[in-house]
């Protein structure tokens, strides 16, 4: 199974401002996710992070709210921009490892609190 | 539209008991079917997973029961411990698509 460091692990930021988590695989994936998890709540898909490219967003996402990058084949990061109250949630990286895999792992999450 | 229904939300076992919980898929293309753990400030963790073309996987004291033709499949925690208390969630996926989440039940395992 892969390692998954994300960062950071919780924050508490101001409404309006801006929030980036990073997640860091310790070997090649061929997938990478972003997931929000409200408290109680099951995962949501926000988007699918593509090396090189625009990131795949579910409905619902949009990539000024949430921009992605996957400059290679180990990191991604997620911003939260412009974050009000109802963004406060846990964020979690998924990845899938090889081709033909489809056992996915996640990161500990970020459990983020707007104020 | 939800296309996992897991039930029941939430459960209370005795140590030692049972844990059973029910997943319903309407996707008939969904070809792998996991199954997730997870603790309080914790990311969810594979616990078992099982394809469509067995009936039945055992690892441990979790078994994954499938009913291809009922479109149902479930978990079963044998002599359940306090440490098994957590949130699980049933998950489906086809291919090379995205992981489709039923809405998670909280199991309580009393001493």
């Amino acid at each position: 199974s892969a390692v998954i460091s994300q960062k950071p692990s919780r924050d508490i930021c101001q409404r309006g401002t801006s929030l980036t988590i990073q997640c860091q695989v310790d070997s090649q994936v061929t997938m990478m996710f972003w997931y929000r998890q409200q408290p109680g709540q099951s995962l949501t898909l926000i988007a699918t992070a593509n090396q090189g490219s625009e990131a795949t967003y579910e409905s619902g996402f949009v990539i000024d709210k949430f921009p992605i990058s996957r400059p290679n084949l180990t990191f991604s990061t997620l911003t939260v921009s412009n974050m009000s109250p109802e963004d406060s949630s846990i964020y979690l990286c998924s990845v899938i490892g090889a081709p033909g895999n489809t056992e996915a792992f996640f990161g500990q999450g970020t459990r983020l609190t707007v104020v | 539209q939800q296309q996992v229904k897991q039930s029941p939300q939430s459960l209370i076992v005795q140590k030692g008991g049972i844990s059973i919980i029910n997943c319903a898929y309407e996707n008939t293309a969904f070809d792998y079917f996991p199954w997730y753990q997870q603790f309080p400030g914790k990311g969810p963790a594979l616990l078992i997973a099982i394809r469509p073309d067995v009936s039945e996987k055992k690892e441990g004291r979790f078994t994954i029961s499938f009913n291809k033709s009922a479109k149902q499949f479930s978990l079963h925690i044998m002599d359940s411990q306090p440490g098994d208390s957590a949130t699980y969630f049933c998950a489906a996926i086809s291919g090379y698509s995205t992981l489709t989440f039923g809405k998670g039940t909280m199991l309580l395992v009393s001493p």
